[in-house]
């Protein structure tokens, strides 16, 4: 089992519509969880950092954790062309003396005008 | 506030031969971060440094990679001998402790 498990699309979205793009991982103990995109060809970028259980908004973006479910989500409202990219989960997992900070596989996101 | 900067921006190098990629991270940032991507994976740690203590290197293939963070600020990642496998984005990234990570532009490496 992957510790941090994406789909990895693609997704295919109307423009206007809500994507939905989902993550689940393997350590109980896990307390820091990122989404990061990523553009063909580039490095990627924060866009949003969540800690506790519940949603947390930014402008379009919404990002959902169940700690007990070991899962966490992006939603992005009002899709638009610009949001097409790859969305990387990011989870600050446990090792044992230390934390490591480890990546899914990213999810494509392909938004059709 | 400058971001991240890492050079080269691409290298092409034949098998065989040394090839070593800079990263410069973003002022006060302690925590430094090489990683691999290869393409539709997500970013593999390579090494982690804390100040110029390297933390975790343990996905680092130690007989032919290397790095240093000398001083705690910039940092070189060296790959000698490089193998065609070796073929990727290497990626640099900073963080104030174990946050959220800020990354470089990459440095897209050709090994023939």
């Amino acid at each position: 089992q992957k510790e941090v498990e994406q789909n990895s699309g693609p997704l295919s979205v109307p423009e206007g519509a809500i994507a939905s793009l989902n993550c689940t991982y393997s350590d109980r103990g896990s307390q820091s969880f990122f989404w990061y995109r990523q553009y063909s060809g580039k490095s990627p970028e924060l866009i949003m950092s969540i800690y506790s259980n519940g949603d947390k908004e930014d402008g379009r973006f919404t990002a959902q954790l169940n700690k007990a479910s070991q899962y966490v989500s992006l939603l992005i409202r009002d899709s638009q062309p610009s949001d097409s990219a790859t969305y990387l989960c990011a989870v600050n997992m446990r090792y044992s003396s230390a934390s490591k900070i480890i990546f899914g596989s990213g999810t494509r996101l392909s938004i059709r005008p | 506030e400058a971001g991240v900067v890492q050079s080269p921006r691409y290298k092409i190098i034949e098998k065989k031969q040394p090839v070593a990629f800079w990263c410069n991270p973003i002022s006060g940032h302690n925590t430094l971060y090489w990683y691999l991507q290869n393409l539709g994976q997500g970013p593999e740690l390579l090494i982690r440094y804390e100040n110029e203590e390297a933390v975790d290197d343990s996905q680092l293939p130690k007989d032919r990679f290397s790095a240093e963070r000398l001083k705690g600020v910039d940092s070189t990642l060296k790959i000698q001998p490089a193998e065609l496998g070796d073929s990727a984005v290497y990626l640099c990234a900073s963080s104030y402790s174990l946050d959220t990570q800020y990354f470089g532009p990459g440095t897209r490496l050709t090994v023939l």
